[in-house]
């Protein structure tokens, strides 16, 4: 079974950065399988922030950007703001199917 | 720019099933790939399953599978997904999404439905 892993928990002080990854529980995620980002405060729809591993939606701030490190994917908030506290979650293109990370409860304190 | 509507929530009893909607307007149901995915209440989200335009059958998660059905009316433009059997854990908000065939990526998002299922 594959298995995405997210920190469940990070918190960042306004104006900080922060990296948030997604890794996989056997073997490494490469830009092969497509990462992408998305964005969730409650009681709402999920966002898209980054698609392709480093591509930006429409709209997205650009104190947001994706990478690969090492063998996960990452997702780093360049000056972190408020309205950034949200739940953050990773999603991996498996060649026929998604696999979610379980999500990142980002705190903005 | 392809808005996604759905259909309004749902109260559902151990083993009945539910049908959600998704009106697609911007574009027609034709030129997108339609996905589901839900979030039980407090939980991650988990893809479901959704159209291949590869080759143009409709694919689902292995856990799903036998369970849901998703289907098309492309003269409204209008996405279903059909879950049976429905159970506690079924509980959940049902997103429709769509996903670019370029950088399989959920692109657009529906607002969600919550189907609560209860005795």
């Amino acid at each position: 079974q594959t298995v995405v892993t997210q920190e469940p928990s990070f918190s960042v002080s306004p104006g900080g950065t922060v990296t948030l990854t997604c890794g996989l529980s056997s073997g490494s995620v490469s830009t092969s399988y497509y990462p992408s980002w998305y964005q969730q405060t409650p009681g709402q729809a999920p966002r898209t922030l980054i698609y392709s591993t480093n591509t930006r939606s429409s709209g997205v701030p650009d104190r947001f950007s994706g990478s690969i490190l090492g063998n996960k994917a990452a997702l780093t908030i360049t000056g972190a703001q408020a309205d950034d506290e949200s739940d953050y979650y990773c999603v991996l293109y498996m060649g026929s199917f998604w696999v979610f990370g379980g999500g990142t409860k980002l705190t903005v304190l | 720019q392809v808005q996604l509507v759905q259909s309004g929530a749902e109260v559902k009893k151990p083993g009945a099933s539910v049908k959600v909607s998704c009106k697609v307007s911007g574009y027609t149901l034709t030129e997108l790939s339609m996905h589901w995915v839900r979030q039980a209440p407090g939980k991650g989200l988990e893809w479901m399953g959704g159209f291949d335009p590869e080759d143009g059958e409709t694919i689902y998660a292995q856990k799903f599978q036998g369970r849901v059905t998703m289907t098309e009316d492309t003269s409204t433009d209008t996405a279903y997904m059909e879950l049976s059997s429905l159970r506690s854990e079924d509980t959940a908000v049902y997103y429709c999404a769509t996903v670019d065939g370029d950088y399989v990526y959920f692109q657009h998002w529906g607002q969600g439905t919550l189907v609560t299922v209860s005795s």
